[in-house]
């Protein structure tokens, strides 16, 4: 079974500076893929980074970077330079390799607030 | 491409009624998923298929709930016949196969459904 966690329910952050979203991951899958999602009010869901589990270097996108810890099974999303559109719901999820876990299991979210 | 297309954006109806939600996944895309987002228990799968036939339907909720695949561009779920507890935003996600997908799943805009 897969487990995703995210401890922040919310975070408020000043705008412009760096924030780390937390999150840890439970697999039993050799291989396995990570992924952060940013839902806005709006409601659709957006990619934002993807990270695999045998990647040697931490994902980029951006403003994103994903701060991979395999053997602390953490995949902390940092943005850096918020800004006011990044006001958003976030959320960690994984899928593995092996037959019936190709599924996105997510976590519970953290809302982000940037303040001006 | 003109991404996962689900219909309709909102659904309002009454319980008892019957409630068919429909996706268009992307071309080419092998899986698709059925997800439901509530405030109380977050994104959970509901189904997913894998080249038309269906993987993992433990999420189904119960036995009103019910999914079909017909062709590779086509997917339903339907409520028969729904009830309150229902009222959710579904979203349907399709994605390439393997770990390798660095674009993640692409997500619909989700279907509002309000069971009054």
């Amino acid at each position: 079974a897969q487990k995703i966690t995210q401890t922040q329910p919310g975070m408020f952050v000043q705008e412009k500076e760096a924030v780390t979203l937390d999150c840890t991951y439970d697999t039993s899958d050799p291989s396995y893929g990570l992924f952060w999602y940013k839902q806005p009010s709006s409601g659709e869901m957006i990619f934002l980074i993807y990270q695999g589990s045998y990647d040697q270097q931490n994902a980029t996108e951006g403003r994103y970077s994903l701060n991979f810890q395999k053997a602390r099974k953490s995949a902390n999303l940092v943005i850096s330079a918020s800004q006011l559109g990044d006001s958003a719901m976030y959320f960690c999820a994984m899928r593995g390799i092996n037959f019936g876990n190709e599924k996105l299991t997510f976590g519970t979210g953290t809302r982000l607030t940037i303040i001006p | 491409d003109a991404g996962v297309i689900q219909s309709p954006r909102h659904e309002v109806t009454e319980m008892g009624q019957e409630v068919t939600l429909r996706c268009k996944p992307i071309s080419g895309h092998d899986y698709l998923f059925w997800y439901r987002q509530t405030m109380m228990r977050g994104l959970e799968l509901l189904i997913y298929f894998n080249n038309n036939v269906p993987i993992d339907d433990s999420g189904m909720p119960e036995d009103r709930f019910s999914a079909k695949m017909p062709n590779a561009s086509f997917s339903t779920l339907k409520i028969q016949p729904s009830e309150p507890r229902d009222s959710a935003v579904y979203f349907c996600a399709s994605s390439l196969a393997g770990l390798g997908d660095l674009h993640g799943y692409t997500f619909g805009s989700g279907t509002r459904l309000t069971v009054v």
